[in-house]
């Protein structure tokens, strides 16, 4: 069944960039959106963005600015990358896949949930 | 932007007991967009269910979802030892963000 990694460097310093990568295995990264989510220390989950198998983003507005997602096919990996860290980004980082039903109710309407996680991978914030 | 907040935010029973958890949101959602997860400590989350009511592959019957609107549900009709985790709402809708709840701590009494 598809399984999904994270990696990527633990430790970063305050103004600097996080850089995630999510290594899907067992299936393809076609036909599929992949999404990051994100889960501070003793607190709740928060949806970073997603992407498409063809690029396609959405990202949170609050984190907008700052955030950048990238898809490499012929690696099967997604990658996540957050300018200017601070100490609020301290968190475990999810990626998921988003999967998609049809409604009933309205033909070639579909609606999402995340059905496969990596996971997890902590990220410290710290000079 | 939607806000979903659960209630309560923490929840003790037995097992064998049965629980109900509250998800509200500030506006109406589509019952499609409404997913429920369980995490327990130092694991991913996993979906239990979506549609507000459909049970993701696996996941026993026990476990069941509802509501429309604002006012969605999740009820686990006889608790087991391994029911007891955090819970949360998501909603997956039409714009961003895609907003989670603050979670439901199911503890064992």
């Amino acid at each position: 069944q598809v399984q999904l990694q994270e990696s990527g460097p633990g430790l970063v310093k305050p103004s600097e960039t996080l850089s995630l990568t999510c290594t899907v295995s067992g299936g393809s990264i076609s036909r599929y959106y992949w999404s990051w989510i994100r889960q501070p220390p003793g607190k709740g989950l928060e949806w970073i963005g997603h992407i498409s198998y063809s690029g396609s983003t959405t990202y949170d507005p609050s984190l907008k600015s700052r955030v950048t997602m990238s898809v490499d096919t012929s690696k099967n990996q997604f990658s996540l990358k957050l300018t200017s860290v601070i100490a609020a980004d301290a968190a475990v980082y999810y990626c998921a896949r988003r999967s998609e039903f049809g409604s009933t109710s309205y033909p070639g309407h579909y609606y999402y949930y995340m059905d496969v996680w990596g996971k997890g991978t902590t990220v410290t914030v710290s000079s | 932007e939607i806000v979903l907040t659960q209630s309560p935010g923490a929840l003790s029973l037995s097992p064998g007991e049965r629980a109900t958890l509250s998800c509200r949101a500030s506006q109406s959602i589509s019952s499609g967009y409404l997913a429920w997860y369980q995490q327990k400590p130092g694991q991913a989350p996993r979906v239990l269910i979506y549609g507000a009511s459909t049970r993701a592959t696996g996941i026993p019957d026990r476990f069941s979802g509802s509501g429309s609107g604002t006012d969605f549900t999740l009820t686990i009709s006889r608790l087991e030892p391994e029911d007891f985790a955090v819970y949360y709402c998501h909603q997956y809708g039409t714009s961003p963000p895609y907003s989670f709840g603050q979670g439901t701590k199911l503890e064992i009494k």
